[in-house]
């Protein structure tokens, strides 16, 4: 079954402690972004990447890195929480060619107190 | 980038039409119109997407206005699973080498049984 995988879907943690929310992909897809999803802004993108070794930034990158060293998982690291980095978070990918459809994970529910 | 403007919220009864506007005044010649939905506690998914013709799929029909500044999505028979936030969004050819894609706050829509 095609499908992006979070992990994990919940989390609460502390100002300051690093963390990684995960992501995996088992369509071979070549485009991977991160969103962030807050009441009234609709989703916004933090990070793309077109492929392996080719990431950059989106709307609201700040606070936030990336990589892509394998073409299925796109990790989203949180160096410093923040409390203005609660959020609901998404991972999405599609198809560099020919791919209409963008597919998005279940979605990661951060807290940071 | 060309951005869409939908209505906050909007409601239906449980079996009749609901038409969905989504305004796009900026769009490029160049630009595809697409449509997603997110149910609650979940990731949007995929409904339908157009260029210039309407389209029609399972799940909804699009109807594209003949200057391409606004569109319509229509769920023929709202039902209760139909409950969710709409987006209507714009994306460039599939072959560009970005995938910077704006998601707004959409449209919530409510239907009553």
């Amino acid at each position: 079954e095609a499908q992006v995988t979070q992990n994990p879907r919940y989390l609460i943690t502390v100002t300051g402690k690093k963390l990684t929310v995960t992501c995996s992909q088992n369509m071979n897809h070549e485009y991977m972004s991160w969103y962030r999803q807050d009441p009234g802004l609709g989703l916004r993108q933090i990070y793309y990447s077109m492929n392996v070794e080719v990431t950059d930034k989106g709307d609201v990158p700040e606070g936030y890195k990336v990589s892509r060293k394998e073409k299925r998982n796109f990790p989203l690291i949180l160096e410093s929480p923040s409390p203005n980095q609660t959020s609901l978070y998404f991972c999405a990918s599609r198809p560099r060619l020919g791919g209409n459809t963008i597919y998005f994970g279940e979605g990661s529910w951060l807290t940071v107190v | 980038d060309a951005k869409t403007t939908q209505p906050n919220s909007m409601e239906s009864n449980e079996e009749e039409p609901v038409h969905l506007p989504c305004n796009h005044s900026t769009i490029s010649g160049t630009d595809y119109i697409h449509w997603y939905r997110q149910l609650p506690s979940q990731g949007p998914e995929y409904v339908i997407h157009g260029l210039t013709s309407n389209v029609n799929n399972r799940m909804a029909s699009l109807a594209i206005a003949e200057d391409r500044k606004s569109s319509t999505l229509i769920l023929h028979r709202a039902t209760l699973r139909d409950a969710a936030v709409y987006y209507c969004i714009l994306r460039g050819p599939l072959k560009t080498s970005y995938d910077k894609v704006i998601f707004g706050p959409g449209t919530s829509l409510s239907v009553i049984p």
